[in-house]
């Protein structure tokens, strides 16, 4: 089992859903980070977080420490949001462990 | 302020060749994180350097890989002697020294440098 967990693995979805991406994880971490990466393109930091809730525009994260489990979502999806999103927890020091990420398709 | 610079982005060997690739931190930025895409797969820690140390080299093969971030220019991941099984993306991210050690832990990633072993 691998110690970051995430899903669904695809999610296509119409422009203006809410869309909701999950993120379990079974060791103990300092912080935990949602990441984006366009196809052919670089990664983006979209949040850190060690508790609570973050929000950025249309961006929200929240993760509950005791339950292991962070959860990503984006109000009123649009296309451009089509991208791989990740979920990498800062464990055994500074070292990251990724989840497999989740492939979002926004339709028009 | 310029981010995390990379270069190259794409380089392309035969095997056998020596592959370098480099990475310039943000200004003010201390530490750097290799990690590696395979084709298809997620991302993998590889190395965290901070300058001229080796803090966390677990990820990284024992042969043929080696890192390192000089008192003066960029990081330098190479790997020798190239495979096939070395085709990927390997991005690197900076942190500073203030952000790892209250656990912040706020990364900054680059573009990537995409290899590819014919």
């Amino acid at each position: 089992k691998n110690e970051v967990e995430q899903s669904p693995q695809n999610l296509t979805a119409q422009e203006g859903e809410f869309i909701t991406i999950n993120c379990s994880y079974s060791v103990g971490i300092s912080a935990l980070h949602w990441l984006q990466q366009h196809p052919g393109g670089g990664i983006v930091s979209l949040f850190m977080l060690s508790s609570g809730k973050k929000k950025h525009g249309r961006l929200i994260a929240t993760i509950n420490i005791q339950e292991k489990h962070s959860s990503l979502h984006i109000t009123a999806s649009h296309p451009r949001d089509s991208a791989v999103y990740i979920c990498a927890v800062c464990a055994y020091g500074n070292k990251l462990v990724f989840g497999a990420g989740t492939i979002l398709r926004v339709k028009s | 302020n310029a981010g995390v610079m990379q270069n190259p982005r794409h380089l392309v060997r035969r095997r056998g060749q020596e592959a370098r690739l480099r990475c310039s931190p943000m200004k003010g930025h201390s530490h750097v994180y290799w990690y590696r895409q395979l084709p298809e797969e997620g991302l993998k820690f590889m190395v965290y350097l901070q300058k001229e140390n080796i803090i966390d080299e677990s990820g990284m093969p024992k042969e043929r890989f080696s890192a390192e971030f000089p008192k003066e220019g960029p990081s330098i991941l190479r790997i020798q002697q190239v495979v096939r099984g070395d085709s990927a993306a390997y991005f690197c991210a900076s942190s500073s020294w203030a952000a790892t050690h209250i656990g912040a832990n706020v990364l900054t990633f680059g573009a990537g440098s995409r290899l590819t072993v014919l």
